[in-house]
C-alpha cells in the first residue's frame, strides 16, 4: 500500500521567509502528486498537482513543488511567505489507474506565519 | 467550476441517534465520491468510496453497517452515521471525483453528546 510522509508537523516562519515543506511517498510505480491547503475554517483547496512532464510545477499563490523521482519526493516551496499563508498543508498521492483513484494523504504540516 | 457542497455544516446529536450528511457536486457529475474523516490536528482518513448506482467500497476497519453510504444520483452521495456515539464525533469531509482529481466539500462537524 502506498503511504505519504510529511516530516514537518508544525512550522513557524516570519513573513518574507522562504518555505520548504517535505513530502515523501512510498510507492514504486507511477503516481499523481498533489498539495492541498486548508485555511482555518475552510475546506481543502488544491494548490498544485503533478501528473507527468516538467517535474517543477507551479501552483496558485506563488507556490511551486518539485517532483524528484529518485527521492520519491514532492516538496512544496514558496520563496517568500505571507501572513495569509497560515494554514494546514497536505501532500497527497494517487495512482493514475483510470479515473477516481483513491487519494492517500500525508499527516499534514501546520504552517504559522508571524508578522 | 467543480464546487462541492455538504449539508449540514455542523450537527450536534444525542448518543444513539442517526445523522445523515449530504454531499453534492453542484456543477458537475461525479460517478465517484469519497468520504473522509478528519480528527483534530490529524490528516484525512479515507472511510469509503461511494459509487453511483452500486454499493460503496469501505476501507479496512470502517464498519459498513454503522456508516451507511448511498449514492443515488450523479450529484448526490449521503453518509448516515447510525446509532451515533461520542467516539463518532469528528469532522467528515466528502470529495467528488472528476477525472483523476478530487474536489472537496467544506466538511461537516459532528458532535455526539
Amino acid at each position: 500500500a502506498q503511504s505519504v510522509s510529511q516530516h514537518n508537523h508544525h512550522v513557524i516562519l516570519s513573513e518574507a521567509a522562504s518555505l520548504e515543506l517535505g513530502c515523501n511517498y512510498s510507492y514504486g510505480g507511477t503516481v499523481n502528486l498533489f498539495w492541498y491547503v486548508q485555511y482555518p475554517g475552510q475546506h481543502l483547496q488544491l494548490l498544485l498537482k503533478y501528473f507527468s512532464g516538467d517535474p517543477l510545477v507551479k501552483g496558485i499563490k506563488g507556490f511551486e513543488a518539485e517532483f524528484i523521482k529518485s527521492k520519491f519526493s514532492f516538496n512544496l516551496r514558496k520563496p517568500s511567505v505571507q501572513w495569509s499563508d497560515t494554514a494546514e498543508y497536505f501532500c497527497a498521492v494517487n495512482r493514475p489507474a483510470g479515473t477516481a483513484s483513491k487519494l492517500t494523504f500525508g499527516t499534514g504540516t501546520r504552517l504559522q506565519v508571524t508578522l | 467550476g467543480a464546487v462541492v457542497s455538504q449539508h449540514p455544516s455542523r450537527v450536534i446529536c444525542k448518543s444513539g441517534t442517526s445523522v445523515k450528511i449530504e454531499c453534492r457536486s453542484l456543477d458537475f457529475q461525479a460517478t465517484t465520491m469519497f468520504w473522509y474523516r478528519q480528527f483534530p490536528k490529524q490528516s484525512l482518513m479515507l472511510m469509503a468510496t461511494s459509487n453511483e448506482g452500486s454499493k460503496a467500497t469501505y476501507e479496512q476497519g470502517v464498519e459498513k453497517d454503522k456508516f451507511l453510504i448511498n449514492h443515488a444520483s450523479l450529484t448526490l452521495s449521503t453518509l448516515t452515521v447510525t446509532s451515533a456515539h461520542p467516539e463518532d464525533s469528528s469532522f467528515y469531509i466528502c470529495s467528488a471525483s472528476r477525472g483523476v482529481e478530487q474536489f472537496f466539500g467544506p466538511g461537516t462537524r459532528l458532535t455526539v453528546l
